[in-house]
């Protein structure tokens, strides 16, 4: 069945930088586009940012464009948010999710568990 | 930008009862794009409603949705204990590509 693994969270301080993984498994991770979702404490959904199944196009929110980079490496199914000048408002649980596939890319089909980010001093 | 508003933000009701959830669009949105999900505590989001109206694999018939346009509605015909949660309506725009979600709606036990 479809997995989605998480890690990388954890505490850093503003302005220093994160990576985030998502391992995929049970399904052809290279036909699919893949997204970062976050929730911050208490509070609803945010998508963050969208990669084509081939990595050929990249879509972020305004709230993250220009410190947030998503990337892939289909040899080894796993996806990728680096996070650059981080602040508090970033803190959050980021989910990486898959989309539908063909004709399903408007929608998350399979999320992963999360992991915390907690941007702190 | 299409913002989505889901109405009431809380739902109080009890086990049996019937659950109608509102998402309202500032703009029309194209129904194939509307989607609910289900969140509960601790939980990540599950896909449950896409296209508006269809259900994802595993989702029990007592969900259903509808709506065109600028509103759409999630019913639970009875709800059981295990879909006290949050739902949250989403839909996509394009140009660019862009996901936006509702605030939610919590259901609760009354």
């Amino acid at each position: 069945q479809v997995q989605l693994v998480e890690s990388g969270g954890g505490v850093v301080q503003p302005g220093r930088s994160l990576r985030l993984s998502c391992a995929a498994s049970g399904f052809t991770f290279n036909t699919y586009g893949m997204h970062w979702v976050r929730q911050a404490p208490g509070k609803g959904l945010e998508w963050v940012a969208v990669i084509w199944y081939d990595g050929s196009n990249k879509y972020y929110a305004d709230s993250v464009k220009g410190r947030f980079t998503i990337s892939r490496d289909n040899s080894k199914n796993t996806l990728y948010l680096q996070m650059n000048s981080l602040r508090a408002e970033d803190t959050a649980v980021y989910y990486c999710a898959r989309d539908g596939g063909w004709g399903g890319y408007y929608r998350f089909d399979s999320w992963g568990q999360g992991t915390l980010v907690t941007v702190s001093s | 930008e299409i913002v989505l508003t889901q109405s009431p933000g809380t739902l109080s009701l009890s086990p049996g009862e019937r659950a109608t959830l509102s998402c309202r669009a500032s703009q029309s949105v194209i129904s194939s794009y509307l989607v609910w999900y289900q969140q509960k505590s601790g939980q990540a989001p599950r896909l449950l409603i896409y296209g508006a109206s269809s259900r994802a694999t595993g989702v029990p018939d007592r969900f259903s949705g509808s709506g065109y346009g600028t509103d759409f509605t999630l019913t639970i015909s009875r709800l059981e204990p295990e879909d006290f949660a949050v739902y949250y309506c989403q839909q996509y725009g394009g140009s660019p590509p862009s996901w936006t979600f509702g605030p939610g709606t919590k259901v609760e036990i009354k």
